[in-house]
């Protein structure tokens, strides 16, 4: 399979708790977003990087969430300090920067976050 | 307002049935549309992509209408595996950050 990768597909974690989510974009892609989608909503941006550079950070992203592409190829998303409010999916997708024009973007199958 | 409105539904609608989603944008300097299929519990997909007025493949008609920042997506001979929430997506970034709208959800019955 070599479309978009994540990892845990699930996640279960007490209050209080760390996690990392980790994705693995398409091979050839440089630029890799996170969002998160909550239940009767569509996705919101979170965060993106193009290679390993992140360019931007929504507001959503508080202190507490740090995410990190060392080598400009795989990404994780860490939550600190987990809330119940950051139970969502957490949705990672790929694109191929061209010169001009859309670039379709890929997504990964999320990581569903329960926090207890 | 939301950057980007659409009806919640759900869209009950017959096998073959016509049926049109609209939704609303509020940043007039976007450029492109898209139109994304999401399946209960899975991830987005893109299903059509507007860069003018319009866009048709084979039973999906998508149009767009500038002047009232509205785009509609128009499913003929409708399937029951076009049962899904379709996701309504004005890219308003540079280096396309993607603003969802929260979906239409569409059933289409026996």
């Amino acid at each position: 399979d070599t479309g978009v990768s994540q990892n845990p597909r699930h996640k279960i974690t007490k209050r209080g708790q760390n996690v990392t989510f980790r994705c693995d974009p398409i091979s050839e892609h440089n630029r890799l977003y996170w969002y998160r989608q909550t239940l009767g909503q569509g996705p919101e941006f979170l965060t993106y990087f193009q290679n390993e550079a992140q360019l931007e950070k929504s507001r959503l992203l508080s202190d507490r969430f740090s995410a990190e592409r060392p080598k400009g190829s795989f990404s994780t998303l860490e939550i600190q300090r987990t809330e119940q409010g950051d139970s969502a999916m957490y949705l990672c997708a790929s694109s191929l920067s061209l010169a001009s024009s859309y670039n379709e973007q890929f997504f990964g199958p999320g990581t569903r976050l329960t926090v207890l | 307002r939301k950057e980007v409105e659409q009806d919640p539904g759900p869209f009950n609608v017959p096998e073959g049935a016509t049926v049109a989603f609209n939704c609303t944008y509020s940043n007039s300097a976007s450029q492109s549309f898209f139109w994304y299929r999401q399946d209960c519990r899975k991830e987005p997909k893109l299903l059509m992509s507007v860069y003018s007025s319009g866009n048709e493949d084979g039973r999906f008609t998508a149009q767009l209408n500038r002047a009232s920042q509205y785009i509609s997506l128009l499913i003929r001979d409708s399937k029951l595996s076009d049962s899904a929430t379709y996701l309504c997506v004005p890219n308003s970034g540079g280096y396309n950050k993607l603003i969802f709208g929260a979906g239409t959800r569409l059933a289409v019955h026996p």
